[in-house]
């Protein structure tokens, strides 16, 4: 699986948009693009994953650049419970031998 | 709720008890995982099963002994620690989009 270069540390303002990004350079066709977070002291709670398009859910957006060498993931309106440690893991979504690796991620503080 | 239960939430041992820690998943997934966090320290996978199958040990010292009894239950069987395996210990199970469900996790302490 590719690896993942997120900034270690991010901040943003209740209520304002949260732009998380993530570099994965060496991504191959075939692999998806995670997210994932955890807040402190619980499990790690998935996020959304995409390949190629961009995606939307309940939670956040997932904005993959054409060539898939970059990602960002946007919380649009961010809340003080959104303060949490945020993973994007690349891997392939079917088959193979699956040995995720989760980094040390972005740390987001969401301040009032 | 994510469907993956772990018990207990929280355990204090010394260094020669035995206890077990026990993850239960209500997803009709095939593989599970444990994985242990020291404070600070990114998540580090420790087993890997699959169909009940072990398919990954990533060197962990023998004195944690998982099983899988069925694709719905995980246990890690604990003797022996030291204090530096004082951690928060979470089980995950994953599903066919790849997608991993955590459990809260079991905060242990060693003594």
């Amino acid at each position: 699986d590719a690896k993942t270069t997120q900034p270690p540390s991010m901040d943003c303002a209740e209520g304002r948009a949260a732009n998380l990004p993530c570099n994965h350079s060496t991504i191959s066709g075939n692999e998806y693009v995670y997210w994932y977070r955890q807040i402190h002291s619980q499990g790690p709670q998935y996020i959304i994953h995409g390949l190629k398009n961009n995606e939307t859910n309940e939670m956040a957006s997932l904005i993959i650049t054409e060539d898939r060498k970059s990602s960002t993931l946007i919380l649009p309106h961010a809340t003080l419970r959104d303060t949490a440690v945020y993973y994007c893991i690349v891997r392939v979504a079917a088959g193979g031998s699956y040995i995720p690796t989760f980094g040390r991620g972005t740390s987001l503080i969401v301040h009032p | 709720e994510t469907g993956v239960t772990q018990t207990p939430r929280h355990l204090v041992m010394g260094m020669t008890n035995k206890k077990s820690l026990k993850c239960e998943q209500h997803l009709g997934h095939n593989a599970m995982y444990w994985y242990k966090q020291s404070a600070k320290k990114p998540l580090e996978l420790m087993f890997v099963y699959n169909f009940k199958e072990q398919t990954e040990n990533n060197s962990v010292p023998s004195r944690f002994s998982p099983e899988c009894p069925n694709s719905s239950h995980l246990f890690l069987h604990l003797h022996t620690l030291q204090p530096e395996d004082s951690a928060l210990y979470l089980c995950a199970s994953r599903g066919d989009d790849e997608t991993q469900y955590f459990g809260p996790g079991t905060r242990l302490l060693v003594l």
